[in-house]
């Protein structure tokens, strides 16, 4: 079972305009969430993460917003540029009992941002 | 410092033959992870080890993967036999403990096809 979903595999932004992306968890146990951004042929990127005990993460032109009641996380970037176009990936740890490095990842929702 | 650094970065075999995927981590870090990207699943943790020991080995699909790291610069994944199925990309990365545990650095991945 998917527990990190990211229901909408694409989007397109254009270029100045508001890109937000969702992700969705079902693990209330999860304690910190992550963004990464992955370019084609390379790794992904670490972009920005927010813990559970806040709502509310920025950090230049990206924003992170964590709503615990519904289990859902979203992505602001503001303005969208098209060097911003990529796949983001969302991530959630629960900490495992010390084992905090293991990371959930969701499918991807790939960003195309027009000029 | 040069990243994470995985060999090669593509790879094409025939189904039955063995594969094996290198891994040089980040000077360093005493985490070390294994994934594969699909188009259907995104990001799944294969393996993960600590200061060289294999911590959580849950995501390795079938005894025909294997994952070793011998020493704290040098990890791989093994596929023996392989199938068409196991076709992916596979991504090494690797992480520091403590409160930066979250952030892992990806290398660049290695793209494989099995006919």
């Amino acid at each position: 079972d998917q527990q990190v979903k990211q229901n909408s595999p694409s989007l397109s932004v254009q270029e100045g305009r508001i890109s937000i992306l969702n992700c969705d968890y079902t693990n209330s146990m999860f304690d910190y969430f992550l963004w990464y951004k992955k370019y084609p042929a390379e790794g992904p990127t670490f972009l920005i993460s927010i813990s559970s005990i806040k709502d509310k993460n920025e950090d230049g032109r990206f924003t992170v917003f964590l709503n615990k009641s519904a289990k859902h996380l979203s992505l602001h970037i503001v303005p969208s540029q098209p060097g911003d176009s990529a796949v983001y990936f969302c991530a959630a740890s629960a900490g495992y009992g010390g084992a905090t490095n293991k990371l959930i990842f969701g499918t991807g929702t790939l960003l195309a941002v027009q000029p | 410092d040069a990243g994470v650094i995985q060999s090669p970065r593509h790879e094409v075999t025939e189904m039955g033959q063995e594969v094996t995927l290198r891994c040089k981590p980040i000077s360093g870090h005493d985490y070390l992870f294994w994934y594969r990207q699909t188009m259907m699943r995104g990001l799944e943790l294969l393996i993960y080890f600590n200061n060289n020991v294999p911590i959580d080995d849950s995501g390795m699909p079938e005894d025909r993967f294997s994952a070793k790291m011998p020493n704290a610069s040098f990890s791989t994944l093994k596929i023996q036999p392989s199938e068409p199925r196991d076709s992916a990309v596979y991504f090494c990365a690797s992480g520091l403990g403590g409160t930066l545990s979250y952030e892992q650095y990806f290398g660049p991945g290695t793209r494989l096809t099995v006919t």
